[in-house]
Order: structure tokens, then sequence, then C-alpha cells
């Protein structure tokens, strides 16, 4: 079952903008993940926030997570055509490492 | 690139048949986890091995099953194949206990079940 819950399922957007995708979960967690997938091949980690964090940066991603909520969003800014891809957020309950995956949002950004 | 591997890359097996899957995990990794991902869907959780054993479980059937090897590399065997068996099967490594709980992904088997 999926635990997680990307919003909105699809994106496009212009080079230049910024583009956010929020994700819902249900159950207690240890961790939250943001991966991305280019063309349904191997995932790669972007970013991991633990759920005594409520804010962190990468390079151009934002995430933030509200536990009160049950939601994180990623931020994606000044996007490139390089950046079109899947987006994915996925909890870790237990801080095993043992991942629930939601969804998934596409993110289409045009030059 | 992650330094995970997996083979083959695409497979294509008749229903009722059994295939298996090979990962090689990343230097220094002791734990590998094994998803199932159908299209259009985000990654499904099926099992976790670490140094050896199963170390944890998704919503899979008992024919769905895994070994660990002493190198840390790993195989996902599936028995009886269904057509709903079709998907990409990713594996991901990595270092319990490195406090940082990064996977890092395969590029994946395409298993397509006629």
């Amino acid at each position: 079952s999926q635990q997680g819950e990307e919003d909105p399922q699809a994106l496009s957007i212009q080079e230049g903008e910024n583009a956010t995708m929020n994700c819902s979960y249900k159950t207690s967690i240890n961790n939250l993940q943001w991966y991305r997938q280019n063309s349904g091949r191997g995932l790669v980690h972007l970013i991991l926030i633990r759920s005594n964090e409520r804010e962190k940066h990468s390079g151009r991603l934002r995430v933030t997570l509200d536990t009160s909520k049950k939601s994180s969003s990623l931020l994606i800014t000044a996007s490139r055509a390089a950046d079109t891809a899947s987006y994915f957020c996925a909890t870790d309950p237990s801080g095993y490492s043992t991942l629930t995956f939601g969804k998934g949002t596409m993110l289409l950004v045009s030059p | 690139e992650t330094g995970v591997t997996q083979s083959p890359t695409h497979l294509i097996k008749t229903r009722g048949q059994q295939v298996t899957l090979r990962c090689s995990s990343q230097s220094g990794h002791n734990t590998v986890s094994w998803y199932q991902q159908a299209l259009g869907q985000g990654p499904q959780f099926i099992f976790q091995y670490y140094r050896e054993e199963e170390n944890g479980r998704g919503n899979f059937p008992p024919r769905f099953s895994g070994l660990q090897f002493p190198n840390y590399s790993s195989e996902l065997n599936v028995n009886a194949l269904e057509l709903d068996d079709s998907a990409l099967y990713l594996c991901a490594s990595s270092q319990s206990g490195a406090g940082n709980n990064e996977q890092f992904f395969g590029p994946g088997t395409r298993l397509t079940v006629l």
C-alpha cells in the first residue's frame, strides 16, 4: 500500500520558475525522504528530513516537514529542463530504511 | 551512478515460470532492500536483508524470496510468475548504522510476464 500521496500528480512549468510538490502521509515517521526518477529508471536520493526537523535545504531544493499535519513539501527553485523527472516522497517509520513511497509527481520543465 | 548494479536489465518470462534477479551493493554497504514498481506507481517495499538475514518484509506472498551473500550482493527470486508481477524491480543498498538512512538505488530490472 502507498503511505505517501504526492500532489499534484503532474506539474508543467517553464525554465526559471519554481516547482512545489506536496506529500501527505498517514502514520508516524522517523524520517521522510525525497527521491527523483528519470524515465522509469533507478531512483536518486535528493534529501532526508528527520521527524524533529522542520526545514532543510540542499542547493536549489528546500524541504519542509509538518508532523502535526503529516505533510511535507519539496520546492525546486529556478527550475531547469534537466529537472524534468518524477519525484517521490518516501516515509521511513522506524529508521531502518524500509521505505514506503507515494505515487509520485511528474514534473515537466520546458525550455 | 550509485555503484549499485543490477542484472539483467530486461527480462521476459511466461506465467508460471521462475525468475532470479541479481543486485550488487555499493562498496561498504551491508543492507539491501528490494522494491517492486508497477507502471505509473511508486516503488513498493518487498523485503530487506541485513548481514544475510531477512530484516523486514512488505506485503508480498512467500513466492517472493531472497538471499544476501557474504559479499552483501543479493538475489530476488520469484516463483510461479503471474501477469501482475510485470514491473520494474529495484534494489537499494545502504549502510545500516550510518545514521543518515540514505539508500542508493540500482537502475532496476524490468520484468515482463506474458
